[in-house]
């Protein structure tokens, strides 16, 4: 069965990195795009952006430029986020998301169970 | 960007209940959204894609519908497990992809 399971909760101080992972099993990790999106206490869903799991190639939103990162292991099937510098507002709960396509971002059709990042001093 | 209202914001229904939210898009997505419910700490589930299509595994009671600009989801008769939060996402225009704020089912 399709299994997304993201690393642990973390606690982190301003201005640190943090890198959350994404392992994918019961599929071809390269068969569909890997989305990631974000959601702040109490708050809705936010879409982060996508990256193209045969080309390696990230497509950001905007907001999330500069201090994030997507990058991948297929030998591994895992996805990254990586976010440097981090501020107090990025405490959020982060999900990676499988896409319905191979090739784009359209639907999310399974989920990983979500990484808590916290960021206090 | 374009952005997606969803209403109402929250809604109480009793279990056996009809349950309708409604999604608009600021501008014309032809078909291109799916609805989600989200429990509390849990991931999202993909419920509805293409406004329409079921996900696989996901109970008959739940049904979208319509284009352009105005979309519902529709739970025909309300069951325990169904309170929830629901959001709509547009997938016609990226980046960004985009969601709506969100409409909590409660308890009457």
């Amino acid at each position: 069965q399709v299994q997304l399971v993201q690393s642990g909760s973390e606690l982190k101080k301003p201005g640190a990195s943090v890198k959350v992972s994404c392992k994918a099993s019961g599929y071809t990790f390269t068969s569909y795009a890997m989305n990631w999106v974000r959601q702040a206490p109490g708050q809705g869903l936010e879409w982060m952006g996508w990256i193209n799991t045969n080309t390696g190639n990230p497509t950001y939103a905007q907001g999330f430029t500069g201090r994030f990162v997507f990058s991948l292991d297929t030998s591994v099937s895992t996805a990254y986020l990586q976010i440097s510098s981090l501020k107090a507002e990025d405490t959020a709960v982060y999900y990676c998301a499988r896409d319905l396509s191979r090739y784009s971002s359209s639907y999310f059709d399974y989920w990983g169970q979500g990484t808590l990042v916290t960021v206090s001093s | 960007d374009i952005q997606m209202t969803q209403s109402p914001s929250s809604v109480s229904a009793s279990v056996g209940d009809r349950v309708t939210i409604t999604c608009r898009a600021s501008q014309g997505i032809s078909s291109w959204l799916a609805w989600y419910q989200q429990k509390p700490g849990k991931a999202p589930k993909l419920l509805i894609y293409a406004a329409s299509s079921l996900q696989s595994g996901v109970p008959s009671r739940f049904s979208g519908s319509g284009s352009g600009t105005d979309f519902t989801l529709t739970i025909s008769s309300l069951q325990p497990e169904d309170f929830a939060t629901y959001y709509c996402q547009q997938a016609n225009s990226f980046p960004p992809l985009t969601f709506g704020g969100g409409t909590k089912v409660e308890i009457k």
